[in-house]
């Protein structure tokens, strides 16, 4: 079962402008994190956030928490062409031992 | 350091057959995790495996199972395959440290015809 939801489904913008992914989960987590997939490969880990923490940056992504609203938001600033890809949050939740994924956010950075 | 390494990396099959599919984990990594993914369920979570045991398993039928070697080297086999087993499988390793990030591979594409 999905516990993370991306929104929105799919976001299609120019190079250089911002990119804004939200995600929302349903249970009380340990953890959410970010990963990427370029269209056929593997994940690729971006970026990890714990419960307790309400804001973090890596490069040219954000990360921000609310777990009193139980969503996340991933910001990439000057977005790229290179980062044309799909953005999925995951949680770690307290009761489970997996990292559950949603269902993605296609993102497309045209040049 | 060696990533991932997933094979075969594609695979065509036919319904009712079963298939074998291979993982080997960046060195060092002692937990291996398998995900499906289709277009339409997303990123579905089958199992894991640390240390030779199956540590936790997702909501897949039993025809799904794996097992993990000494050298944390994982497969995963599908039998009596369906239509509906069509799917990206992805394996990823990680630390066995409470929400160490996965590190993937980029996964075995299989058709079942």
């Amino acid at each position: 079962s999905q516990q993370g939801e991306e929104d929105p489904q799919a976001l299609s913008i120019q190079e250089g402008e911002n990119a804004t992914m939200n995600c929302s989960y349903k249970t009380s987590i340990n953890n959410l994190q970010w990963y990427r997939q370029n269209s056929g490969r593997g994940l690729v880990h971006l970026i990890l956030i714990r419960s307790n923490e309400r804001e973090k940056h890596s490069g040219r992504l954000r990360v921000t928490l609310d777990t009193s609203k139980k969503s996340s938001s991933l910001l990439i600033t000057a977005s790229r062409a290179a980062d044309t890809a799909s953005y999925f949050c995951a949680t770690d939740g307290r009761s489970q031992g997996n990292l559950i994924f949603g269902k993605g956010t296609k993102l497309s950075v045209k040049p | 350091k060696a990533g991932v390494t997933q094979t075969p990396r594609y695979l065509i099959k036919t319904r009712g057959q079963q298939v074998t599919l291979s993982c080997s984990p960046i060195s060092g990594h002692r937990s291996v995790s398998w995900y499906q993914q289709t277009p339409g369920q997303g990123l579905q979570f089958l199992f894991e495996y640390f240390s030779e045991t199956q540590r936790n398993k997702g909501n897949f039928p039993g025809r799904f199972s794996g097992r993990q070697f000494s050298n944390s080297r994982s497969e995963m086999n599908v039998s009596t395959l369906e239509l509906g087993d069509s799917a990206l499988y992805l394996c990823a390793s990680s630390l066995s440290q409470p929400g160490a990030p996965l590190h993937f591979g980029n996964g075995t594409r299989l058709t079942v015809t």
